[in-house]
């Protein structure tokens, strides 16, 4: 297992355009994050899934943004309509739940959006 | 809400010199702590937490629940641990882990 994989690490798109990301966590994790980074900030938490469940959602994450974790393995991060605002890296992490405690997270390398 | 806050956004120290990363927190139920770091051109990738109270890298951080702090320290600073430095805040049992804005260190040689 070569860790989380995301792709396509780099995408360019124009205003209005819709774009894709895929998270593949590692394989046993059954929690999967969706973080986005803008420069000279942290990670700000998106949303994140317990299997294929979406136990929650950030108020950042406007109606144009929609993930998906179909089975409980990969995850799928669209932005519909995209904005200039939207330019950022999505870093993508996956952890496995240890019970009560707060596992730790596995990131990925993230996908960097571009909107012009 | 959960809030993590990181006061300095660059600190620069001698090789050498003891390193001191400040993260106060403001939630007053029981949180999980959390360093994380990025090293050039790698993955995010956690660097200790409060509840293995164990020294990574000659690093460690002390809970301070009075104060809400969760400061990193190393008593002599490395030039490889130059690095993106975040501290992370959760909610025990509940699992969004909220970032602060990170602290860049850079260790002169």
């Amino acid at each position: 297992d070569t860790g989380v994989s995301q792709n396509p690490r780099h995408k360019i798109t124009k205003r209005g355009q819709n774009v894709t990301f895929r998270c593949d966590p590692i394989s046993e994790h059954n929690r999967l994050y969706w973080y986005r980074q803008t420069l000279g900030q942290g990670p700000e938490f998106l949303t994140y899934f317990q299997n294929e469940a979406q136990l929650e959602k950030s108020r950042l994450l406007s109606d144009r943004f929609s993930a998906e974790r179909p089975k409980g393995s990969f995850s799928t991060l669209e932005i519909q309509r995209t904005e200039q605002g939207d330019s950022a890296m999505y870093l993508c992490a996956s952890s496995l739940d240890t019970g009560a405690d707060t596992g730790e997270l596995f990131f990925g390398e993230g996908s960097r959006l571009t909107v012009l | 809400a959960q809030r993590v806050t990181q006061p300095e956004k660059l600190l620069s120290v001698f090789k050498g010199a003891p390193v001191e990363l400040k993260c106060n927190y403001s939630y007053s139920g029981s949180p999980e702590l959390f360093w994380y770091v990025q090293y050039s051109r790698q993955r995010l990738q956690l660097l200790l937490r409060h509840i293995s109270r164990e020294s990574i890298k000659g690093f460690t951080a002390d809970l301070n629940k009075g104060e809400t702090s969760f400061h990193l320290k190393k008593p002599f600073a490395q030039e490889e641990d130059s690095a993106m430095y975040y501290c992370a805040l959760s909610l025990r049992g509940y699992q969004k882990v909220t970032f602060g804005t990170g602290t860049k260190l850079q260790v002169i040689p």
